[in-house]
């Protein structure tokens, strides 16, 4: 089946610095993306809905300054969490819509902010 | 606004013991996928449902999709411990770029031995 791969699956930043999440897909093109957030025994908050070549939509709620995401090719999307804060530690999963429109997700990536 | 109910929101029993989780809407979804969720790691896709009435089995899981397209159930026949983890049911609506999956806010599920 179609595969979507996270990077990094962990990651740990001081407060106020800048980090990358990058969801790549890795056998599929994938002209939409979405970016999720989750806490712990809680299910999937969508942020973002990305499309390649084009804008991110945010969901209502979300700091579109502070999340950055490009969709700069059909098999990369990036988030980037700027001027991170503790607050803003989570469980951070990405999807790519594949064929016949299933969504795949990634294995996810854990930021902790210090 | 939630618009996808899903309950029990906490299920937890005995191994061998049999369960159904719903998952119902107001809104008519083009299709309905099922994920399971391990701790720390992404939601795995189980099976996606799109014609209205329609029955998939997926070994001791049977999911069920409403006639109206608006509501889903999965059921377990005869759980095991590694049944446990996070089920969240996502109802699709597609538009052209405008396609948008809605989780229902999942049932974590714990299959004690």
């Amino acid at each position: 089946g179609a595969v979507v791969s996270q990077h990094p699956s962990r990651v740990i930043c001081k407060s106020g610095t800048s980090v990358k999440i990058e969801c790549r897909s890795l056998d599929f093109q994938a002209t939409t993306m979405f970016w999720y957030r989750q806490f712990p025994k809680q299910s999937l908050m969508l942020m973002a809905t990305s499309n390649e070549g084009s804008k991110a939509t945010y969901e209502q709620g979300v700091e579109k300054d502070k999340f950055l995401i490009n969709h700069a090719s059909l098999t990369l999307s990036t988030l980037t969490v700027t001027s991170a804060h503790p607050e803003d530690s989570s469980f951070y999963i990405c999807s790519g819509r594949g064929p016949g429109n299933t969504i795949y997700f990634g294995e996810g990536s854990w930021l902790t902010v210090v | 606004t939630q618009l996808l109910e899903q309950s029990p929101q906490f299920l937890s029993i005995q191994e061998g013991e049999n369960l159904t989780v719903y998952c119902n809407s107001s809104s008519v979804f083009s299709s309905l996928q099922w994920y399971r969720q391990e701790p720390g790691e992404g939601p795995v896709l189980l099976v996606t449902v799109v014609t209205g009435g329609e029955v998939k089995k997926l070994k001791r899981l049977t999911f069920q999709f409403g006639d109206a397209r608006k509501d889903s159930s999965l059921h377990i026949t005869a759980a095991q411990p590694g049944d446990t983890g996070l089920y969240l049911c996502a109802g699709a609506r597609s538009g052209g770029s405008n396609y948008k999956l809605t989780f229902g806010k999942g049932t974590l599920l714990t299959v004690n031995p």
